[in-house]
């Protein structure tokens, strides 16, 4: 089985701040991993994947997350936050295992970054 | 280029009629996802295609869900007989090879009256 926890549904940032948003997995087999950004009434964007080597990913405008075995974690990151980041944000998780070949999402986080 | 596209972007029904979504994947893809969000939560996996065959089915919540993907293209995704909490917006994705990113459409909004 597989999981992914995101533990808080709204994280608001002054504009200018750095950002974080926390995601946590379970996964038997190695963790491929995702986040996605979905603005209102619009599809899921990919921002960025993490599948092997560096632990650190770096993404689409200016995101980054980084992988943690230790801590099953793998929190999304910006160095500075623009009132445009406003938005829903899920991780996702893949196993590299045979069997389950399609995303489990965590329940979502809620941005606000505030002008 | 062309993205993920999916008709109808929305879709008001009455309970018990019959509904098809259709999913146009990017050129290419050979896979092929449905997942299902409700208000407020993350997707589901609802089913997902390798080629033409369903690979994996097991998120379907009952026997009136079926999908269909008969040239390993275009995919429908069929509901029979809706029932008010299949409200929800269903997602389709697609992926040049499984366990490769997955892209997204835009979405159908179904809406069971």
């Amino acid at each position: 089985a597989q999981s992914v926890a995101q533990p808080e549904d709204q994280v608001n940032v002054a504009e200018g701040n750095p950002l974080t948003v926390k995601c946590t997995y379970s996964v038997s087999g190695n963790p491929y991993l995702f986040w996605y950004v979905q603005y209102p009434n619009r599809g899921l964007q990919f921002l960025l994947k993490y599948i092997t080597g560096d632990n650190l990913v770096k993404g689409s405008y200016g995101f980054e997350a980084e992988f943690n075995k230790s801590q099953t974690s793998f929190h999304l990151k910006k160095p500075s936050a623009l009132v445009s980041d406003s938005a829903l944000y899920f991780c996702a998780v893949l196993t590299s295992d045979t069997g389950r070949r399609a995303l489990t999402f965590g329940s979502g986080t809620r941005l606000q970054v505030q002008p | 280029g062309a993205g993920v596209s999916q008709t109808p972007s929305n879709k008001v029904t009455e309970k018990g009629k019959y509904v098809e979504l259709r999913c146009d994947p990017i050129s290419g893809h050979t896979a092929l996802y449905w997942y299902r969000q409700s208000l407020g939560q993350g997707p589901e996996f609802l089913i997902y295609f390798q080629g033409t065959g369903a690979a994996d089915d097991s998120g379907l919540p009952n026997d009136r869900f079926f999908a269909v993907r008969p040239e390993g293209s275009v995919s429908t995704l069929k509901i029979q007989r809706t029932e008010r909490g299949d409200s929800a917006v269903y997602l389709c994705a697609s992926s040049l090879r499984v366990q490769e990113t997955q892209y997204f459409g835009p979405g159908t909004r179904l809406l069971v009256l």
